[in-house]
């Protein structure tokens, strides 16, 4: 079975300041994807940027970039430069690529504070 | 961009009453899903639909819920006979392919409250 950990409920950031948040997950797959989505309030999920395992480099989107150690389990996502418009909540997920069943994490809700 | 549609946006019904939640995924994607959150817990997976069949469905997904694609652009859940705990916000997602790059576009989920 897979599991994906988020330990933060809640971050918060300085505008223009850089935050880190965490994902760790448990798998005995060697072949997946992880994903980082974002929901901002009362909308819905989209992608923020997707990581596969078996590529050793870290994804990057613009501002956003990952942390990926396989070894570790762990896959955190960094924001650049926070804006107020990256306030929502974000959710870790994990799909082996056997299935098409995602797992999530429960979420860190970010806020940006100008 | 495109964008998937769901309705109602919130719906509150009573404890046994049925409930259809409606989705309108992207025009050219293949593959269907429902997954669900209660409050404070985790997204979780429902169910996977292609080719008008089931293709996938967690232990959630029992004889209670089903899903349907009535024509060729709606996609359905339906939940029977309904009970406190599925009061939860309810997602429907659709991705244009089946494989481990696969991108799954959300819509922006449907409140359901049962009292």
């Amino acid at each position: 079975a897979q599991t994906v950990t988020q330990s933060q409920p809640e971050m918060s950031v300085q505008e223009a300041e850089t935050v880190t948040l965490s994902c760790t997950y448990d798998t005995s797959e060697s072949d997946y994807y992880l994903f980082w989505y974002k929901q901002p309030p009362s909308r819905q999920m989209i992608l923020v940027i997707r990581q596969e395992a078996y590529k050793q480099q870290n994804a990057t989107e613009n501002r956003f970039s990952v942390n990926f150690q396989k070894a570790a389990k762990s896959f955190s996502l960094k924001i650049s430069d926070s804006q107020l418009g990256d306030a929502a909540m974000y959710f870790c997920a994990f799909l082996p690529n056997t299935g098409n069943q995602f797992y999530f994490g429960t979420g860190t809700s970010l806020t940006v504070i100008p | 961009e495109p964008e998937v549609t769901q309705t109602p946006s919130h719906q509150v019904t009573q404890m046994g009453q049925e409930v259809i939640l409606r989705c309108v995924p992207i025009s050219n994607h293949l593959y269907f899903y429902w997954y669900r959150q209660i409050l404070g817990q985790k997204v979780e997976f429902l169910v996977s639909f292609y080719n008008n069949e089931i293709s996938e469905k967690s232990e959630i997904f029992d004889d209670q819920f089903s899903v349907e694609r009535p024509d060729g652009s709606n996609f359905t859940l339906k939940i029977r006979s309904t009970k406190l705990e599925d009061s939860a916000m309810y997602f429907c997602a659709s991705s244009r392919i089946f494989s481990g790059a696969n991108v799954l576009t959300f819509g922006a989920g449907s409140r359901l409250t049962v009292l």
